[in-house]
């Protein structure tokens, strides 16, 4: 069965500090991997993609890594800042037949910033 | 959020009462979903129109219904026989090869 897992469920971390989330998925074969951020109340925002033959991927203080054998991403947050406070949700998107319904969602992992 | 707008952004519905969500975008995608969040959850696919005049049901379609008249509206009708609507209601549009989807900002429906 297809799944995407994120780790931990919540977070809290002090305002300049690092952290890492982790995405684990079951997905295959594999496609991409995209993050999302979505701010309370808001629509979720991509941060970034991943593709199966990217290792590393930045944007800004947000760095994604990815590992297809082990079928395991991370996305770490550098220097952490108050609006990083989030909830940060991984999606896979399987190869093959292009379908409309194909994306894999994980729960997401809540962040908060705290000063 | 791009070209995409969801109305109301919040709605408080009697019990008994059908209410619709509003789904518009400009971006000229022909895939459109509908998705509910749940506190602690993750989003769950309610219906998804590939074309206009087409749609199908997605993972817990019953109590809701949907139309696609135009290529750019979508809305989402929450009827009386959804036993417990209140959440947070995602409208998305995808890019061909469905291989990435936009989300609009929400709305949050209450049921009274």
């Amino acid at each position: 069965k297809n799944q995407v897992e994120q780790s931990p469920q919540s977070l809290i971390i002090l305002e300049g500090k690092n952290c890492t989330l982790q995405c684990n998925y079951t997905v295959s074969p594999f496609s991409n991997l995209r993050w999302y951020k979505q701010d309370t109340g808001r629509g979720p925002v991509s941060l970034t993609i991943m593709t199966f033959s990217e290792n590393t991927k930045s944007n800004g203080r947000y760095t994604a890594t990815l590992d297809a054998d082990t079928k395991q991403s991370s996305l770490h947050i550098t220097a952490s800042q108050l609006s990083d406070s989030a909830s940060y949700i991984c999606v896979v998107s399987p190869r093959g037949t292009p379908r409309a319904n194909n994306l894999f969602f994980g729960t997401g992992t809540r962040l908060t910033v705290i000063p | 959020d791009g070209g995409i707008t969801q109305s109301p952004k919040y709605l408080f519905r009697k019990e008994g009462q059908n209410v619709t969500l509003s789904c518009e975008q400009n971006l000229n995608h022909d895939a459109m979903y509908w998705y509910r969040q749940d506190p602690g959850q993750g989003l769950r696919l309610i219906y998804y129109s590939q074309i206009v005049n087409d749609f199908q049901k997605g993972d817990i379609a019953e109590g809701y219904s949907v139309s696609r008249e135009k290529k750019e509206s979508f809305p989402l009708t929450v009827t009386s026989a959804q036993k417990n609507p209140t959440a947070f209601y995602l409208c998305a549009t995808g890019t061909s090869g469905y291989n990435e989807q936009f989300f609009g900002p929400g709305t949050r429906l209450t049921v009274l």
